[in-house]
């Protein structure tokens, strides 16, 4: 069972770029790295996805090294509409089933 | 192009009660899952349904069931409500095709809906 460990929480000011960073140590072959955003009584929204090595997209970059046992979201140019909870997953080959840890509380300020 | 979408949006029931959430999937989506976020917690995965057949199952007891139908929406069910059943219920619809034979995994971009909150009083 691939589990991720994120921090907790960070904090931010408004223009900066910000890297979460998520750990997955157990992390199997047939994984993928999904990450999420959430915002208070909201579903989460899909951010980015990947496998290997880096993914750009028009919200975020998404950096994994070779061994993949972690991952690094970034964001770039925060807002205060940023402040959120970022999920880091690890979909578990053809019938994933995600496990949510606790997230990281990301908070933007002024 | 439809998203997720949830009914209803708030539900307010009391212990020991049944409760039936529904949920549609994104279009061209034919895979559904089911999830419970307690207030502060992330969510977790309570089952998934393809083909029709609850095919993954989260640690959660059978008071939960589902049910997913040939348009491929999805119902998901409580039964004998505790208070501790209060929580956001999230539905999320990906693709996953044919079934197949395959031991090699791909990625499944799971979109969520807005979610029903439940209160049980």
């Amino acid at each position: 069972l691939a589990k991720t460990t994120q921090p907790i929480s960070m904090d931010s000011y408004e223009g900066q770029e910000v890297n979460i960073t998520c750990s997955h140590n157990n992390i199997a072959t047939n994984d993928y790295i999904t990450w999420y955003q959430q915002f208070p009584s909201q579903g989460p929204r899909f951010i980015i996805q990947g496998y290997k090595t880096k993914v750009t997209n028009e919200v975020a970059s998404l950096f994994i090294p070779a061994d993949r046992k972690s991952s690094t979201l970034s964001l770039p140019r925060v807002s205060l509409s940023d402040t959120a909870v970022y999920y880091c997953l690890v979909g578990e080959g053809n019938f994933n089933k995600f496990y949510f840890g606790s997230g990281t509380k990301l908070n933007v300020k002024p | 192009d439809a998203g997720v979408t949830q009914s209803p949006t708030h539900l307010i029931k009391t212990r020991g009660q049944q409760v039936t959430l529904r949920c549609s999937p994104k279009s061209g989506h034919d895979t559904v899952s089911w999830y419970q976020q307690a207030l502060g917690q992330g969510p977790q995965f309570i089952f998934q349904y393809y083909e029709e057949e609850e095919r993954q199952r989260g640690n959660f007891p059978d008071r939960f069931s589902g049910h997913q139908y040939p348009n491929y929406s999805s119902e998901l069910n409580v039964n004998a409500l505790l208070l501790g059943d209060s929580a956001l219920y999230l539905c999320a619809s990906s693709f996953q095709g044919p079934s197949q034979d395959s031991s090699v995994g791909w990625g499944e971009t799971q979109y969520f809906g807005p979610g029903t909150r439940l209160l049980v009083l």
